[in-house]
């Protein structure tokens, strides 16, 4: 099983600023990684996928990078609605595994 | 309007078995694979199980949970049998668009193990 971790659990960032979120992964995933933001009672909903293409809707202030074990998720300025709970998840091999989760939350 | 509903979830004693089901409308269910995902009380999010041309589980719930759909009612069940206290959730329903990631998603059922 690929295991994927996130870092840091925490990030504490004030609206406007710039965000910089780390997966890895415990073997390579190519580019066979999502990023999914959650808040609470909610589920969670696609960000990226490919390591670095939007999906439908998303806004340019989201951008995802990396290949390989290491991957990166940016939001450039933070907006008000962005203070949520970010999740990696690698869908290169079975099973398909999750990052614990990093919390973006105001500064 | 592309939407998935769960339904099924509740509180059940260990040992026991609960079927979930989540409806889906707005799309061409039996074109995309799908997955169950759960989130404990204040934890992360578990893939547990997908169905395409084949059908997979985490190791978790192997041997205790099946996944299986009915296209004609362009529904996804999960049957979980044996439950533990350790399979108390929300569990999600997921649409996969193609990659293995998911694109559409339930609002969850709680699932609550407990004598």
């Amino acid at each position: 099983e690929i295991v994927m971790t996130q870092s840091p659990a925490t990030l504490s960032v004030s609206p406007g600023e710039r965000a910089t979120l780390s997966c890895r992964a415990s073997q390579s995933v190519s580019t066979n990684l999502a990023w999914y933001q959650q808040k609470p009672g909610q589920a969670p909903r696609l960000l990226i996928y490919g390591a670095s293409t939007r999906a439908t809707g998303i806004p340019a202030r989201f951008s995802g990078s990396g290949s390989g074990t290491d991957f990166t998720l940016t939001i450039s300025s933070l907006q008000s609605e962005d203070f949520a709970v970010y999740y990696c998840q690698q869908y290169n091999n079975w099973p398909l595994t999750f990052g614990g989760g990093t919390k973006v939350e105001i500064k | 309007e592309v939407q998935l509903l769960e339904s099924g979830g509740g509180l059940v004693q260990p040992g026991g078995s609960l079927r979930l089901s989540c409806a889906a409308s707005g799309f061409t269910f039996s074109s995309y694979a799908m997955s169950w995902v759960r989130q404990a009380p204040g934890k992360g999010l578990e893939w547990v199980s997908a169905i395409g041309a084949s059908t997979y589980y985490a190791d978790s719930v192997k041997g205790r949970f099946t996944i299986s759909r009915d296209n004609s009612k362009n529904t996804l069940y999960l049957q979980m049998n044996s439950l533990r206290d350790e399979d108390t959730a929300v569990y999600f329903c997921a649409k996969d668009f193609g990659y293995h990631a998911f694109d559409i998603w339930g609002q969850g059922t709680m699932v609550t193990v407990s004598s």
